[in-house]
């Protein structure tokens, strides 16, 4: 079974940094691009960043370039988000994807002060 | 402003038959395939259809979608009380380079 659970979210202040974490089992990670995507309180959902198998090549949402980073580790089947200078308008359910198709349950990130 | 266009509500009785549109532009569902999410706020958003029209093992033959020209439907046949949840359209959009969501419709089963 395609398991994907996320972690790492939490309460930051504004400017301040996080990193997500999602642990993926059930296939074999390093065949799938992987997502990360959010949705805001009372908002739909958002595709934030992708990244290639191989991390050849990475995609970013225009609000997130050059404040969030993708990465991901074949060998530990994991996916990271780092999230730096974060904003109130980052607040979010933070969801990891396997392309578009699977969906974890998500991860909380509030920016507040 | 979502750059795919969705009605923002939808609603039915059981047993009915509703659809749902998503309008895009050349860049994004006229050069790219169209999937459709159905997502309860709090839970993992769930694929219904990709590429269109394809289902994942696993989803009634009640959901199906159709794409023509810079548009896209959902339909679902058979309302159930459970189909109530948020539906979300989504496309590559090339001039973008990214993924793109249409705003989400809230489906009310009467």
């Amino acid at each position: 079974e395609v398991q994907l659970v996320e972690s790492g979210g939490g309460l930051v202040q504004p400017g301040g940094s996080l990193r997500l974490s999602c642990a993926a089992s059930g296939f074999t990670f390093s065949s799938y691009w992987m997502t990360w995507a959010r949705q805001a309180p009372g908002k739909g959902l958002e595709w934030v960043a992708n990244i290639k198998q191989d991390d050849s090549e990475i995609y970013y949402v225009d609000s997130v370039k050059g404040r969030f980073t993708i990465s991901r580790d074949n060998a530990k089947n994991s996916l990271f988000l780092q999230m730096d200078s974060l904003r109130a308008e980052d607040t979010a359910v933070y969801y990891c994807a396997r392309g578009m198709h699977v969906w974890g349950r998500g991860t909380t990130v509030t920016v507040s002060s | 402003q979502s750059v795919l266009t969705q009605p923002p509500s939808a609603s039915g009785t059981p047993g009915q038959r509703v659809t749902i549109s998503c309008s895009g532009s050349n860049s994004n569902i006229g050069s790219n395939t169209v999937n459709w999410y159905q997502h309860l706020r709090g839970t993992a958003p769930k694929l219904l259809i990709y590429s269109n029209n394809q289902r994942p093992s696993g989803v009634p033959d009640r959901f199906s979608g159709s794409k023509s020209g810079t548009s896209a439907s959902l339909a679902i046949s058979g309302l159930q009380s459970e189909d109530e949840a948020d539906y979300y359209c989504a496309a590559w959009d090339d001039s973008l380079k990214g993924w793109v969501f249409g705003g989400g419709t809230k489906l009310t089963v009467l």
